[in-house]
């Protein structure tokens, strides 16, 4: 398996231009999850979906960032418009059970976006 | 709400010495802990994780790690370092809502020779 696929893996825009972040999971995963760390805060849950579904959006810093499921095997994470406090390395990950599980979660190698 | 502390920002070690990594948590709910390892520009891998039974819980690469409910800690430890170790080290505590992981702020572990 090519393991949870993520691109680009580095992004550098201007302040105010749209970013989006894409992820392929692992097939047959159910579970994705988008993270987001910097040096400041660490690795943050920004959300979570199980079958496609946004179940947990609570850590989604504000009306800036969206993420989309349209189908199994593919998500994105949109900034706009982007700020240069949006800087970080955003990860994506996935795992074949959904809520309340304990299953392992398989990360992808990341996006290091550079807000200017 | 559960949280992770990792008491050591940085570890650094002579290749072949034993280490052990911090990390307590605090939860109100049934634990479930985890170690994940990030290599440098990589994303991160998971170690061991212990959900029940055995508090001693071997993972890969030669690491082990102890829950200690009473002292609410979940120690990483390696008898003897390699090089290869080198790499920022994450311990996690499954949310309340069973739908994520919390993570500690990381511990970055140098191995030299």
């Amino acid at each position: 398996d090519a393991g949870v696929i993520q691109s680009p893996r580095h992004e550098v825009t201007e302040m105010g231009q749209e970013v989006t972040l894409r992820c392929k999971p692992i097939s047959g995963h159910n579970s994705l999850f988008w993270y987001r760390q910097t040096m400041m805060r660490g690795l943050e849950l920004l959300i979570y979906f199980n079958n496609n579904v946004p179940i947990d959006d609570s850590g989604m810093p504000e009306d800036r960032f969206s993420a989309k499921m349209p189908n199994a095997s593919f998500s994105t994470l949109k900034i706009q418009p982007s700020e240069p406090r949006d800087s970080a390395v955003y990860f994506c990950a996935s795992s074949s059970q959904g809520w309340g599980s304990t299953d392992t979660q398989y990360f992808g190698p990341g996006t290091r976006l550079t807000v200017l | 709400a559960q949280s992770v502390t990792q008491l050591d920002s940085q570890v650094p070690v002579f290749e072949e010495a034993p280490v052990e990594l911090r990390c307590n948590y605090s939860s109100s709910v049934s634990v479930y802990l985890f170690w994940y390892v990030q290599y440098p520009n990589q994303g991160l891998q998971l170690l061991l994780k212990y959900l029940s039974g055995s508090t001693l819980v071997k993972g890969i690469n030669g690491f082990e790690a102890e829950f200690n409910k009473s002292q609410t800690s979940f120690h990483l430890r390696k008898p003897s370092v390699h090089i290869s170790d080198t790499a920022e080290y994450f311990c996690a505590v499954r949310n309340q809502a069973g739908t994520a992981l919390i993570f500690g702020k990381g511990t970055t572990l140098s191995v030299s020779s």
